[in-house]
């Protein structure tokens, strides 16, 4: 089965600073998808960023990089230049497809607060 | 509209009565999804329908979870006789398509006293 782990609870950082959340996860398969998903207080899940197992270039979207360890099944996501309104809950996810159907199977989260 | 809606924004009903939750995807998305976020069980797939094909109901988490989408566009997710456990956020997501990035609307929190 595939699982998606987070193992920091919470974080926290001071503006303009450097961050990186960890995530892990397993699988069988060969080639998956894996997300970040940021929740802000208001609720609506935003994504971050999006990456192809196939794909070896780590994806980078602006502010946000990942480090794609596939051998490892690790995917970190880094904030560069942290601003005020990162200040989120951040998910990591894995998209299971099978017969047709797929999903997002999630991590637990991480509550990340970026301080002024 | 330009993203996922879904109403109500929040729901209080005591137990045993039925809910209907409404969900409106992104015009022309073809896939749209359901999830739970819960305190205790984090977020939980609960339902996926793909145009017009059979949706698949495997993260339904009982008989008196319920859910349907008409014309391929909106869907409602009902819950009969409501549970205390069945309190959490609802959440709708859909895609263009299978495999693409899922955009979720704001969901629906749902108190049952």
């Amino acid at each position: 089965a595939q699982t998606v782990t987070q193992s920091q609870p919470e974080m926290s950082v001071q503006e303009a600073e450097t961050v990186t959340l960890s995530c892990t996860y397993d699988t069988s398969e060969s080639n998956y998808y894996l997300f970040w998903y940021k929740q802000p207080p208001s609720r609506q899940m935003i994504l971050v960023i999006r990456q192809e197992a196939y794909k070896q270039q780590n994806a980078t979207e602006n502010r946000f990089s990942v480090n794609f360890q596939k051998a490892a099944k690790s995917f970190s996501l880094k904030i560069s230049d942290s601003q005020l309104g990162d200040t989120a809950m951040y998910f990591c996810a894995f998209m299971k497809r099978w017969g047709g159907s797929e999903k997002l199977v999630f991590g637990k989260g991480m509550k990340l607060t970026v301080n002024p | 509209g330009a993203g996922v809606s879904q109403s109500p924004s929040n729901k209080v009903t005591e137990k045993g009565k039925d809910v209907e939750l409404r969900c409106d995807p992104i015009s022309g998305h073809t896939a749209l999804y359901w999830y739970r976020q819960s305190l205790g069980q984090g977020l939980e797939f609960l339902i996926y329908f793909q145009g017009n094909s059979a949706p698949d109901k495997s993260g339904l988490p009982s008989d008196r979870f319920s859910a349907e989408r008409t014309g391929g566009s909106v869907s409602t997710l009902t819950i009969q006789r409501t549970q205390q456990e069945d309190s959490a956020v609802y959440l709708c997501a859909s895609s263009l398509t299978s495999g693409d990035e899922q955009f979720f609307g704001p969901g629906t929190r749902l108190t049952v006293l």
